[in-house]
């Protein structure tokens, strides 16, 4: 599986936007950015996916770079329910044998001041 | 609606002794997953299933047992419980389609073995 690299921690204060990196150098071709937070003793939450264009959901905005090795996720305006550990995921397309399966790294944790 | 309900919440177990996490959803979705989180890490793959009937294994199925005879239900069952296993357990669902639905989790079980 394609593996994706991301700063252990960010920080932001409350209503300012934040900018979520994460780099895969090793994406292929078919491979989709996947983007899940879990906030304090939680399970995960689906945030946004893409495959090469920019998307935007009501949750948060992914900005994919033109050649697909790197990703950011950004949140317009953070909260303190923001607060969570976000993973950026590689997840193979339609026609692959992963079923669907999660490769989870150790993310991002985000921490939102007031 | 309930979404994804895993029982119980919380356990501790005995070295040895033997339990059945359950899991169960009323999204009628095919796919199915159990992952386990330890401390500060991100979440691993246990097993999975496509369906009623089939089963597979994930990343780390050593001292894990599942089932599949119905769509709602996918339990989990510890045969020899080990201190190893403690750690937090998330089931997760997706509809079925291309490999891009999102993931659904519950809110996890949270096991102590001692």
């Amino acid at each position: 599986d394609a593996k994706t690299t991301q700063p252990n921690s960010m920080e932001s204060n409350e209503e300012e936007p934040v900018h979520l990196p994460c780099n895969h150098s090793t994406i292929s071709g078919t491979d989709y950015i996947h983007w899940y937070r879990q906030l304090p003793s939680q399970g995960p939450e689906y945030v946004i996916h893409g495959l090469t264009s920019n998307v935007n959901n009501r949750m948060a905005s992914l900005a994919i770079a033109e050649d697909r090795k790197s990703s950011t996720l950004i949140l317009h305006r953070a909260t303190l329910r923001d607060a969570a550990v976000y993973y950026c995921i590689l997840r193979a397309g339609a026609g692959g044998t992963s079923y669907g399966k999660l490769t989870f790294g150790q993310g991002t944790i985000l921490t939102v001041h007031p | 609606n309930a979404g994804v309900t895993q029982t119980p919440k919380f356990r501790i177990l005995k070295i040895g002794q033997s339990m059945t996490l359950q899991c169960t959803q009323d999204m009628n979705h095919n796919y199915m997953y159990w992952y386990r989180q330890d401390p500060g890490m991100g979440l691993k793959l246990i097993y999975y299933s496509v369906g009623a009937g089939i089963t597979d294994k994930g990343e780390v199925p050593n001292g894990y047992n599942v089932s599949r005879s119905t769509t709602e239900d996918f339990p989990l069952r510890l045969e020899l419980a080990a201190p190893s296993q403690t750690s937090v357990y998330f089931c997760a669902t997706r509809g079925g389609g291309t490999g891009n639905q999102p993931q659904h989790f519950g809110d996890g079980t949270r096991l102590s073995i001692l």
